[in-house]
């Protein structure tokens, strides 16, 4: 069965201190994983996909890398608005043959100015 | 540019009454569609999802269905609503290429 597990659950930062959150997954086959931010009340938005060991990609202040087993969301110098739930999702192959995703419950990033 | 509307934002129903929340895609011809649940601590559950008109697949069991009757309006209901379903209901839309999927603005359901 597919697991993705986020750490920590909750993130607490002053303005400028840089930090990484991790998502380490179990799945058969990657086939992509996604990173989204998601504000309070509001469906997630799409941050960065990422399909094999040792891709990143940046935004701003953000930077994704993906391993084998893990996946880190490196948020350089961050400011208040990037407070925010971070959300970690794997890319699953359903017996049908199809694919959904399948998410990680999240880190609670709150940024203090 | 592709869109997704979600509707409505927010919902209170009594227990027992039928649930109607629909979802429509802009922009984009034969999307994957699907319905997701998410509830404090516990992340996103994948309800149900869709590849085409009428073909829907369920994930978890429960007191939900979902039809899709035109390409790009997918829609969830339920007859009789619990206290348990209770929840923020999310659509998401992806290509058929694998790819990222795009989420509406979600409704926040209160049964009480």
């Amino acid at each position: 069965e597919d697991q993705v597990t986020q750490s920590p659950e909750a993130l607490r930062l002053q303005e400028g201190e840089s930090s990484s959150l991790n998502c380490s997954y179990t799945v058969s086959g990657l086939r992509g994983l996604f990173w989204y931010r998601q504000d309070p009340g509001k469906g997630p938005e799409f941050l960065f996909t990422l399909y094999s060991a040792g891709e990143e990609k940046e935004k701003e202040r953000l930077k994704a890398t993906l391993t084998k087993k893990e996946s880190f969301l490196h948020i350089t110098a961050p400011k208040p608005e990037d407070s925010a739930t971070y959300l970690c999702a794997v890319q699953a192959i359903r017996d049908s043959g199809y694919s959904t995703l399948t998410f990680g419950k999240g880190t609670m990033l709150l940024v203090s100015p | 540019s592709q869109t997704i509307h979600q509707w409505p934002a927010t919902l209170v129903q009594p227990v027992g009454s039928p649930l109607s929340l629909e979802c429509t895609v802009e922009g984009t011809s034969n999307p994957n569609l699907y319905w997701y649940r998410q509830a404090a601590g516990r992340g996103l559950q994948l309800l149900f999802y869709s590849v085409g008109i009428g073909q829907i697949s369920s994930e978890v069991p429960q007191n939900l269905s979902a039809s899709r009757p035109q390409d790009r309006q997918f829609i969830l209901s339920s007859k009789k609503l619990l206290l348990s379903d209770s929840g923020f209901y999310l659509c998401a839309w992806r290509d058929r290429v694998d790819t990222e999927a795009f989420f509406g603005q979600g409704t926040r359901l209160t049964v009480v």
